[in-house]
């Protein structure tokens, strides 16, 4: 069975930085795109970045550029969020999520890790 | 940025009744080059991650019962769930997945009546 499991989640300051990993298991990691989805307490589902198999096309959210980046090590069947810059409106649950439908980036995500939480507080 | 808006905010159905929720585009998600919409709907129950529904707004996903019908194309789409059962309660949301980036609506609450 297709597995995410996230991790780096947590307690930090504002301004400070934090770095997400999600780790896949049972599929051709690097055929697929990667994405990171959050979801603030209560609140709904916002995609925040996405990554293609062969990471030539990245895109965020207007609400992270510049703070958060997105890569992937094929090599250790592995997606990152690096966040600087944290503000108490980050906090959310992040999720990572793929298509094994097909490998192109614009395609539904069939599966969905559990998240990980992150917390922006002094 | 592609908006999208459902509707309603919330729905309550009695058990066995039908319920419909409306998903809107600020902008087409129809690609004339494949003739496909990109558009899926999820399911979230609390405490679990999303669970795709349907992709190309009316393929549905392996597993996902016939209950459950997606229709639609260009801005306007729907999911309905022709006889709601019990464990149907959740938040729904649909998401464009046909330009970055890839926005979801606010989410329709499904209680039972």
């Amino acid at each position: 069975e297709v597995r995410l499991v996230e991790s780096g989640g947590g307690l930090v300051q504002p301004g400070r930085s934090l770095r997400l990993s999600c780790a896949a298991s049972e599929f051709t990691f690097d055929d697929y795109a990667l994405h990171w989805v959050r979801q603030a307490p209560g609140k709904g589902l916002e995609w925040v970045s996405g990554i293609s198999y062969n990471s030539k096309s990245i895109a965020y959210a207007d609400s992270v550029k510049g703070r958060f980046t997105i890569s992937r090590d094929n090599a250790k069947n592995s997606l990152y969020l690096q966040m600087n810059s944290l503000r108490a409106e980050d906090t959310a649950l992040y999720y990572c999520g793929t298509s094994t439908h097909s490998s192109d980036y614009h395609d539904a995500f069939n599966v969905w890790g559990q998240g990980t939480m992150v917390t922006v507080s002094s | 940025d592609i908006v999208m808006t459902q509707s309603p905010d919330s729905l309550a159905v009695s058990l066995g009744e039908r319920a419909t929720i409306n998903c809107k585009s600020s902008q087409s998600v129809l690609f004339n080059s494949d003739s496909k919409n990109y558009l899926a709907w999820f399911q979230q129950k609390p405490g679990q991650p999303p669970k795709l529904l349907f992709y190309w707004a009316s393929t549905r996903e392996s597993g996902v019962p016939g209950r459950f019908i997606a229709g639609g194309s260009g801005t306007d789409f729907t999911l309905t769930i022709s006889s709601l059962q019990v464990e149907d309660v959740a938040v729904y949301y649909c998401q464009q997945y046909f330009n970055t980036p890839f926005t979801f609506g606010q989410g329709t609450k499904l209680e039972i009546k």
